[in-house]
């Protein structure tokens, strides 16, 4: 079966264009992470969907990111007027249920010049 | 809110040899799961192992082996008959079971394993 999807692997934009990143989890997956991991660091968490509860959305460093999931299935990530800052790997994953391990996708690579 | 510490930044072993990587949480609440990632440098985060608080045995996968100390909050791991494609970053991550709502997964900063041949 397949895994996380997230699309597309590699982003380069310019400073204050806006973003979007594709994740598509595990086929009835009802957890969805997004992770944000700069070069050479640990996971920074961001976001966190559980079904239809409301998203953890404790970890956005600031409002110009935001996340959808859609029908309890994909999810995206937007950020709005990229900062340079803002260059990291973006790593979504999926879990079944708590206490499962997250898997994980192979992470959109963003840089913003 | 929870916080993972992983002390040792970089590590090294001989191929062949065993490697332990420490991991110390910091957490008030009971009930959680414990988790090592392996991170290669295709950057594909892979589960080694995992570990409910609940249970006192300590988890074991093949080569690799966690020391479960709660009351000390460590979460160890061990990799015996280290191979060369064991390189890779390894992550120490919990999650907490508050029962509802969220299951915030919590990673440390990560230990960079070199196996020399």
């Amino acid at each position: 079966g397949a895994g996380v999807s997230q699309s597309p692997s590699n982003k380069v934009t310019e400073k204050g264009k806006d973003v979007e990143l594709r994740c598509d989890p595990i086929s009835g997956h009802t957890a969805l992470y997004w992770y944000r991991q700069s070069l050479g660091q640990g996971l920074e968490f961001l976001i966190y969907f559980q079904g239809n509860s409301a998203p953890d959305k404790s970890g956005l460093p600031s409002d110009r990111f935001s996340a959808e999931r859609t029908g309890g299935s994909v999810s995206t990530l937007t950020i709005q007027r990229t900062q340079q800052e803002d260059s990291a790997v973006y790593l979504c994953a999926s879990s079944p249920r708590r206490g499962i391990e997250a898997f994980f996708g192979q992470g959109t690579r963003l840089t913003v010049v | 809110a929870q916080t993972v510490t992983q002390s040792q930044p970089e590590m090294s072993v001989q191929e062949a040899e065993t490697v332990t990587l420490s991991c110390t949480y910091d957490t008030s609440e009971n009930n959680y799961y414990l988790f090592w990632y392996k991170q290669p440098p295709s950057r594909q985060m892979i589960l080694v192992i995992r570990q409910e608080a609940y249970k006192q045995q300590n988890a074991t996968e093949n080569r690799f082996s966690v020391n479960f100390q709660k009351a000390a909050k460590s979460f160890s791991l061990k990799i015996s008959d280290s191979q060369l494609g064991d390189t890779a970053m390894y992550f120490c991550a919990f999650m907490l079971d508050s029962g509802a709502g969220s299951y915030q997964l919590t990673f440390g900063k990560g230990t960079k394993l070199s196996v020399i041949p």
